[in-house]
């Protein structure tokens, strides 16, 4: 059974970077697929956020782009996201989720809380 | 790129059918065969319902159903439970190598 769990810190203080791992238990992530973020701000919608293909190519939300950056870790079968200059508009649920193509995304983590405020 | 278009909340008794529409354009919708839709519950995970515009994830129950019009993709629940309430989001691959959801429609059985 393949499970995903987000980690991170919940306050990031604005300005700053956000970080998130995703660490993926019952499949190994360099065998196949793509490897993702999507986010819910309080009260709003699903947003995807970033992919990255087993292989190590990256697809981010063009509004995102010039902020996001992921990075895949087989070794510890993680993957990783880091949002750089942080807003209060970044504050939302953060979930990991496997991809098995075309934007199926069939398997979560359970979410993550991050807060941006000073 | 915009979010695709649904409407806020759809509502049904139990045993009825309900539809909930997902528009978008020909960069995404009407441009591939590539829309899934997902349950969330709040607090929870998001669930894959559909994927590929009309297929259904092994233990999906066959009451959901997807389509596509055009630039206008559906997702059909027949027969109505009320452990169908949450909230559904149609999301799509889209021409700049991206994803695109929907803003979300809340369901509520009557």
């Amino acid at each position: 059974q393949v499970q995903l769990q987000e980690s991170g810190p919940g306050l990031v203080k604005p300005s700053e970077t956000l970080s998130l791992t995703c660490t993926v238990s019952g499949y190994s992530i360099s065998s196949a697929y793509y490897w993702g973020w999507i986010r819910q701000p309080p009260g709003e919608g699903l947003e995807w956020i970033a992919s990255i293909y087993h292989s190590g190519s990256t697809n981010y939300n063009p509004s995102l782009k010039s902020r996001v950056t992921m990075s895949v870790d087989t070794s510890k079968n993680q993957f990783s996201l880091k949002l750089t200059s942080v807003t209060a508009a970044d504050t939302a649920v953060y979930y990991c989720a496997r991809d098995v193509g075309g934007g199926a995304n069939d398997c979560w983590g359970q979410g993550t809380l991050v807060t941006v405020s000073s | 790129q915009s979010a695709l278009t649904q409407p806020a909340s759809v509502s049904g008794s139990p045993g009825q059918s309900i539809t909930i529409s997902c528009t978008g354009t020909s960069s995404d919708v009407g441009g591939f065969n590539l829309v899934s839709w997902y349950q969330h519950y709040p607090g929870k995970a998001p669930k894959l319902m559909i994927f590929e515009d009309s297929k259904r994830p092994s233990g999906v129950s066959n009451r959901f159903s997807g389509s596509k019009s055009g630039n206008t993709a559906s997702l059909t629940i027949s027969g109505l439970q009320a452990e169908d309430e949450a909230d559904y989001y149609c999301c799509s691959y889209a021409s700049s190598i991206s994803l695109v959801f929907g803003g979300g429609t809340k369901l509520t059985v009557l």
